[in-house]
């Protein structure tokens, strides 16, 4: 069974960091780019930033670009957000999501697998 | 950037009914678009990918249609866990991936 479980959300004040983990199971890791969504409180979905497997090439949304950095450890089976300089827009559920495996099966671009999201606050 | 524009805001329907969902996109995004379903405090999950082919598991009512810059999410018989709130995504012109800004399906 394919399985995502992310950590690390809490409460940070403005100009705070963070680090949040997504832990993946039940599927081969290093053959699948993933991807960070959040959610702000009662608001619709951001994509906020896809790795590829090896890590070469990785994209961020503008909102977050030059203060999250996204990294995955393929050995831990592992995806990681760093945030830094947060605001009080960053304010949202972060969940990790796979992107499909293309062939008969969703493509790139298609979030076929979710995890159940880490909150992440921004408070003073 | 790709903007993605859902109608309508909140649909209303009883159990049973056939409910139409739009998704409009600011420029063509070709056949690259999916629907996700989401319930309260649940994840997204993916129902529909490339407009029209239907995820993994998901059940024959759900359907999708359309190209280009017009895309319709059809559920022909409404059952009770249908009602939620569903979100259409690009992924033609990326990054950013972009979503639409939901339609929240009711109960009547």
């Amino acid at each position: 069974e394919v399985q995502l479980v992310e950590s690390g959300g809490g409460l940070v004040k403005p100009g705070g960091s963070l680090r949040l983990s997504c832990a993946a199971s039940g599927f081969t890791f290093s053959n699948f780019i993933i991807n960070w969504v959040r959610q702000a409180p009662g608001k619709g979905l951001e994509w906020v930033s896809s790795i590829t497997t090896t890590s070469e090439y990785i994209y961020y949304a503008d909102s977050v670009k030059g203060r999250f950095t996204v990294s995955r450890d393929n050995a831990k089976n592992s995806l990681y957000l760093q945030m830094n300089s947060l605001r009080a827009e960053d304010t949202a559920v972060y969940y990790c999501a796979r992107d499909g495996p293309g062939g008969a099966a969703p493509g790139r671009g298609n979030f076929d697998y979710w995890g159940q999201g880490t909150l992440v606050t921004v408070s003073s | 950037e790709i903007v993605l524009t859902q109608s309508p805001g909140t649909l209303s329907l009883s159990p049973g009914e056939r409910a139409t969902l739009s998704c409009r996109a600011s420029q063509s995004v070709s056949s690259y678009l999916a629907w996700y379903q989401q319930k309260p405090g649940q994840a997204p999950r993916l129902l529909i990918y490339d407009a029209s082919n239907r995820a993994t598991g998901i059940p024959p009512r759900f359907s999708g249609s359309g190209s280009g810059t017009d895309f319709t999410l059809t559920i022909s018989s409404l059952e009770p866990e249908d009602f939620a709130v569903y979100y259409c995504q690009q992924r033609s012109n990326w990054p950013p991936y972009t979503f639409g800004q939901g339609t929240k399906l009711e109960i009547k």
